[in-house]
């Protein structure tokens, strides 16, 4: 079975710090991987994905992730944070085989940017 | 606007009660998947529907139901509503491919 861990249910950051959220998983075929983003009171949007080529992904909002094999992660970094960047985020990996991509989605991580 | 349309936004209901979401997908999306969100138990796969046939089913109660009808949009029916079933319930479509959902803004239903 898939699954996602999220380290830290909540980073704080000063504004202009790098920001580092960590996300592991556990997936016995091919995973594809997934970032989202929740503010407050809305859905949630793609930050970016990770399918396959690539190792290095990036996306929106200054957004990027590393999927590194060997060590079943899949970190969400941002050279330097932003007040708008206070959120709930989201790893989530979902299964190359099965014909329907339900994804499994982490216990979040709430960032909160100090200024 | 992500283009999945989800309503109502918010519903407050009774114990015992009936509500029925409503989820039109993004123009051009034959999948629909349901999400219940809650404080304790996080984001949770409740059911997928592709074209109108259900493809997979997570954690869903005997008491949840859903369809997808011929236009593509999708219903979730919710019986015999227990104050634990109060959460956020999104809806998300995606394409063929697996390059992501697009979620609605979700429907927050108290139970009281």
């Amino acid at each position: 079975a898939q699954s996602v861990t999220q380290l830290g249910s909540h980073v704080s950051v000063s504004e202009g710090a790098l920001v580092l959220l960590r996300c592991n998983y556990s997936s016995s075929v091919p995973p594809y991987l997934f970032w989202y983003v929740q503010y407050p009171n809305q859905g949630l949007q793609l930050l970016l994905k990770y399918t396959t080529g690539a190792t290095l992904v990036k996306g929106i909002n200054g957004f990027e992730a590393e999927f590194k094999k060997s060590e079943t992660s899949f970190h969400l970094t941002k050279p330097s944070a932003h007040m708008s960047d206070a959120a709930e985020y989201f790893c989530a990996v979902s299964d190359t085989t099965s014909g329907t991509y339900k994804y499994i989605f982490g216990t979040g991580t709430r960032l909160k940017v100090l200024a | 606007d992500s283009g999945v349309t989800q309503t109502p936004k918010h519903l407050i209901t009774a114990t015992g009660q009936r509500v029925t979401l409503r989820c039109s997908p993004r123009s051009g999306d034959l999948s629909v998947y349901w999400y219940q969100q809650s404080l304790d138990q996080g984001l949770q796969f409740l059911i997928h529907y592709y074209n109108g046939e259900e493809r997979a089913k997570g954690n869903i109660l005997e008491r949840f139901s859903a369809q997808q009808f011929p236009d593509l949009h999708s219903e979730l029916n919710l019986s015999s509503l227990e104050l634990g079933d109060s959460a956020l319930y999104f809806c998300a479509s995606s394409g063929t491919a697996n390059y992501g959902y697009t979620f609605g803004s979700g429907t927050r239903l108290t139970v009281v």
